[in-house]
């Protein structure tokens, strides 16, 4: 099935800086990629989604880009925040299904 | 409110004694699924649901089974859990039925200790 590989796997940057976390896939027929956020004790929530026929997307602080010949895709999250401090998690879907990322867990230290 | 429930929250079991957590939506949502969540692994998918009496394996059924009887819950049933099936649990739905395509609304999760 899918493999989706997520890297890194910790992140830690000071409140105001830029961070960066990136995905790989391997099915080719993959065409949604999602990204979401958990909070300690939380489930899971959609923060931003990007699907195969457009290359960036941008909410406000929040920006994926999607390089489908290279089946990697990307969080940008600006101007960090402590509240922006939980884990991240990338997906990719195979048919019905949705297959996740290990996870980033990201630290704003203030 | 919208929201995905389950139940319980926690429970701590013994090898061999059966068992099913609860997941309830409240969204009419076509899409249902039950992830684990492990350290160092993510979450992975044990089974979903695309309709009422629609279900497929993820990446780890084994040990794990389901049913969608009604539109609105999803159980998952350990019929003989094992240590290895300690892990925190996730159901999750989507509007549609191609729920892997689409947003997913997370549930509370349930905290499970197989002794």
């Amino acid at each position: 099935g899918e493999n989706v590989e997520q890297h890194p796997s910790t992140l830690s940057v000071q409140e105001g800086d830029s961070a960066v976390i990136k995905c790989t896939y391997s099915d080719s027929a993959s065409n949604y990629f999602p990204w979401y956020k958990q909070e300690l004790g939380k489930g899971p929530q959609l923060i931003i989604d990007i699907r195969s026929n457009v290359g960036e997307k941008k909410d406000q602080r929040i920006a994926v880009t999607l390089n489908k010949t290279a089946k990697h895709f990307s969080l940008h999250i600006t101007e960090t925040q402590p509240e922006d401090s939980a884990v991240y998690f990338c997906a990719a879907n195979s048919g019905y299904a949705l297959n996740f990322g290990k996870g980033t867990s990201l630290l704003v230290t203030p | 409110e919208a929201q995905v429930t389950q139940n319980p929250r926690y429970l701590i079991t013994v090898t061999g004694k059966k068992l099913t957590v609860t997941c309830s939506q409240n969204m009419n949502h076509e899409y249902m699924s039950w992830y684990r969540q492990d350290p160092g692994l993510g979450l992975r998918q044990i089974y979903y649901s695309m309709n009422v009496e629609v279900t497929d394996k993820g990446d780890v059924p084994e040990g794990y089974k389901v049913s969608r009887k009604e539109k609105r819950n999803f159980p998952l049933i350990l019929e003989s859990p094992s240590p290895n099936q300690t892990s925190l649990y996730f159901c999750a739905s989507s509007l549609s039925s191609t729920g892997g395509s689409n947003e997913q609304f997370f549930g509370p999760g349930t905290r499970l200790t197989v002794l």
